[in-house]
């Protein structure tokens, strides 16, 4: 149990382009999920939350216009780029989480995204 | 603040040596969780274990083992035997889900772990 998939795995695309990424609970309802962003050789760095039915919640830094978050059933939500540029090139991994155990988070295999 | 600290940035070692990778913790809520993840080349988090902080008891689970301390804030892991396969990043974790920060994971920045044939 407790399955997240992203689709796709892996895109390339044109700078200048709009990306999308979803991220789905497969066997539960995620009633908040989470998107991280991955440079190579370093940390997950937590980039939104978003909850089910409410606008996300952003980090410092992160921009809400460029990294456009929707969560708008209980089973997916989606992380959309905006005008992406070479430098938005990254691992994306989404996660999610129950409203009952608040303690874990499910992660999804992630989505490698690569701008020319 | 929460925080989590991974002194260790890279470790290479030879098969069939044992490895301990160190983690530091950093809260003031008396509530908490930690976690091990191992990311391999592919990118996918693979869950290792997960530790309450009412709960210091050691685990072992096959040639992996951790050491929960609440007096030194650390929750060490070794791996015993290491294999080649065991090569991947290992990333430490914190969850607080009672405080401000609700269930937001605070992440080490990682250790790169390197077994050699």
């Amino acid at each position: 149990g407790a399955v997240v998939s992203q689709h796709p795995s892996r895109v390339i695309c044109k700078s200048g382009t709009s990306v999308k990424i979803e991220c789905r609970s497969l066997d539960f309802q995620a009633t908040t999920m989470f998107w991280y962003r991955q440079f190579p050789k370093q940390s997950l760095m937590l980039m939104a939350t978003s909850n089910e039915g409410s606008k996300a919640t952003y980090e410092q830094g992160v921009e809400k216009d460029k990294f456009l978050i929707n969560h708008a059933s209980l089973t997916l939500s989606t992380l959309t780029v905006t005008s992406a540029h070479p430098e938005d090139s990254s691992f994306y991994i989404c996660s999610a989480q129950t409203s009952t155990r608040k303690e874990t988070q499910y992660f999804g295999p992630g989505t490698r995204l690569l701008v020319l | 603040a929460q925080k989590v600290t991974q002194a260790q940035t890279e470790i290479s070692v030879v098969e069939k040596e044992d490895v301990t990778l160190d983690c530091v913790y950093e809260t003031r809520d008396t509530t908490y969780y930690l976690f091990w993840y191992k990311q391999p080349p592919s990118g996918e988090l693979v869950f290792l274990i997960r530790r309450n902080s009412f709960d210091e008891q050691n685990e072992i689970s096959g040639r992996y083992s951790w050491n929960f301390q609440k007096s030194t804030s650390s929750f060490n892991f070794t791996i015993t035997a290491s294999q080649v396969v065991d090569s991947a990043v290992y990333f430490c974790a914190l969850v607080t889900p009672f405080s401000n920060q609700g269930g937001k994971l605070i992440f080490g920045q990682g250790t790169e772990l390197s077994v050699k044939p």
